[in-house]
């Protein structure tokens, strides 16, 4: 079955507590992004990658790392996580630039 | 003007209903539309990619207006299960090349 798998699904830490999230896609697609949503600010990029080893910063990106070692992972790194990246976060993958994007089933975030 | 618009509502009508969404945005090079659908907490899912023809899938028709930059969801016959945030989506090229936009998502809800 084709599909997004992001780990963990809920995740509660402690601000500054170093945390990676994972996201794999089984679908070959060269195109992968990371959202974060948070109430009355609708979908926001974070970062996004168009092959292995080239990534970008998309809208909101502070605080946030990422990497693209293979084409079908890419993990989003939090060094020092702080209280206002507590959020719902998706991660996304496309085949090509026109067609439309596959999500993750989520990380809910919550950092004290 | 923001990149991609939408009524937030919510929309809240009876089952059997017909209701229609629009979308504007702003970028009249964008290339690619879609609505999708996000329950609660859960990730968006694609309803319907969205042509310069029109399309339709069953309950669901979905229009484009490049002159006047803007797009349409109309669900016929609405069902309870229909309840959702409706997400517009356009893949323009901007700065950070060519990412999904997306708008902040209309909420319909069906009541019996």
């Amino acid at each position: 079955e084709a599909q997004v798998t992001q780990n963990p699904r809920y995740l509660i830490t402690v601000t500054g507590k170093k945390l990676t999230v994972t996201c794999s896609q089984n679908m070959n697609h060269e195109y992968m992004s990371w959202y974060r949503q948070d109430p009355g600010l609708g979908l926001r990029q974070i970062y996004y990658s168009m092959n292995v080893e080239v990534t970008d910063k998309g809208d909101v990106p502070e605080g946030y790392k990422v990497s693209r070692k293979e084409k079908r992972n890419f993990p989003l790194i939090l060094e020092s996580p702080s209280p206002n990246q507590t959020s719902l976060y998706f991660c996304a993958s496309r085949g090509n630039l026109n067609t439309e994007a596959f999500f993750g089933q989520g990380t809910r975030l919550t950092v004290v | 003007r923001k990149e991609v618009e939408q009524d937030p509502g919510p929309f809240n009508v009876p089952e059997g209903a017909t209701v229609a969404f629009n979308c504007t945005y702003s970028n009249s090079a964008s290339q690619s539309f879609f609505w999708y659908r996000q329950d609660c907490r859960k990730e968006p899912k694609l309803l319907m990619s969205v042509y310069s023809s029109g399309n339709e899938d069953g309950r669901f028709t979905a229009q484009l207006n490049r002159a006047s930059q803007y797009i349409s969801l109309l669900i016929r016959d609405s069902k309870l299960s229909d309840s959702a945030t409706y997400l517009c989506v356009v893949i323009s090229n901007n700065q950070a090349g060519t990412a999904l936009i997306f708008g902040k998502g209309t909420t319909l809800s069906v009541s019996s």
